[in-house]
């Protein structure tokens, strides 16, 4: 069975200092994606990133990056240099190739960043 | 291009009473998710349906729990009779499917918040 962990229930940083945020998955498919969504206080989910699970090229986005490593099953997120603005939860995520695309969800990490 | 549109975006309703929550999903997706989110149990998948037709709807409660959809653009939650631990946001989201086994995100509602009391 699929499971998602982010063992951060919650962080708390001073703006500009650099954050990461754990995700560790199970599976046992070959086959599978990765994902992440940010949920702000206005409550929407937004859809951050994907990978599959055969590349684990890490990826960087303006101030976000992703650090994908299967050896050992995790896909961290780091901010840089974090803005009050990153203040949100953050969840990671997991569909299985033989799952359609039913996603199960990580409990999330509620990042605080303080000005 | 329009999102996912749920609504209502509040509902708040008496206990026993019958709710109705409405989706939109992006035009051209095939696949619709229905999430329930709750500071206990965090986001819990409901119900998922491809291509107008449900798949796995494992994640209903119970039998007060319904979904349909009925066309491509639109698909209905409903709860008959509403409980106050029914009390949740509701999301919807939608996705291009999958195709050959890839994977594709899914795009969230802005969602409902449902009080019931």
């Amino acid at each position: 069975a699929q499971k998602v962990t982010q063992a951060q229930t919650e962080i708390s940083v001073v703006e500009k200092e650099d954050v990461t945020l754990d995700c560790v998955y199970e599976t046992r498919d070959t086959t599978y994606y990765l994902f992440w969504y940010k949920q702000p206080p206005s409550g929407e989910l937004v859809f951050l990133i994907r990978r599959n699970s055969f590349d684990e090229q890490n990826e960087i986005s303006g101030r976000y990056s992703w650090n994908f490593q299967k050896s050992t099953s995790s896909f961290n997120f780091t901010i840089t240099a974090s803005q009050v603005v990153d203040s949100a939860v953050y969840f990671c995520a997991l569909s299985e190739g033989n799952a359609g695309n039913m996603l199960t969800f990580g409990g999330g990490t509620r990042l605080m960043v303080k000005p | 291009d329009a999102g996912v549109i749920q609504s209502p975006r509040h509902e708040v309703t008496e206990m026993g009473q019958e709710v109705t929550l409405r989706c939109k999903p992006i035009s051209g997706h095939n696949s619709l998710f229905w999430y329930r989110q709750t500071m206990m149990r965090g986001l819990e998948l409901l119900i998922y349906f491809n291509n107008n037709v449900p798949i796995d709807d494992s994640g209903m409660p119970e039998d007060r729990f319904s979904a349909k959809m009925p066309n491509a653009s639109f698909s209905t939650l409903k709860i008959q009779p509403s409980e106050p631990r029914d009390s949740a946001v509701y999301f919807c989201a939608s996705s291009p499917g999958t195709v050959s086994g890839l994977s594709y995100e899914q795009y969230f509602g802005p969602g409902t918040r449902l009080t019931v009391t």
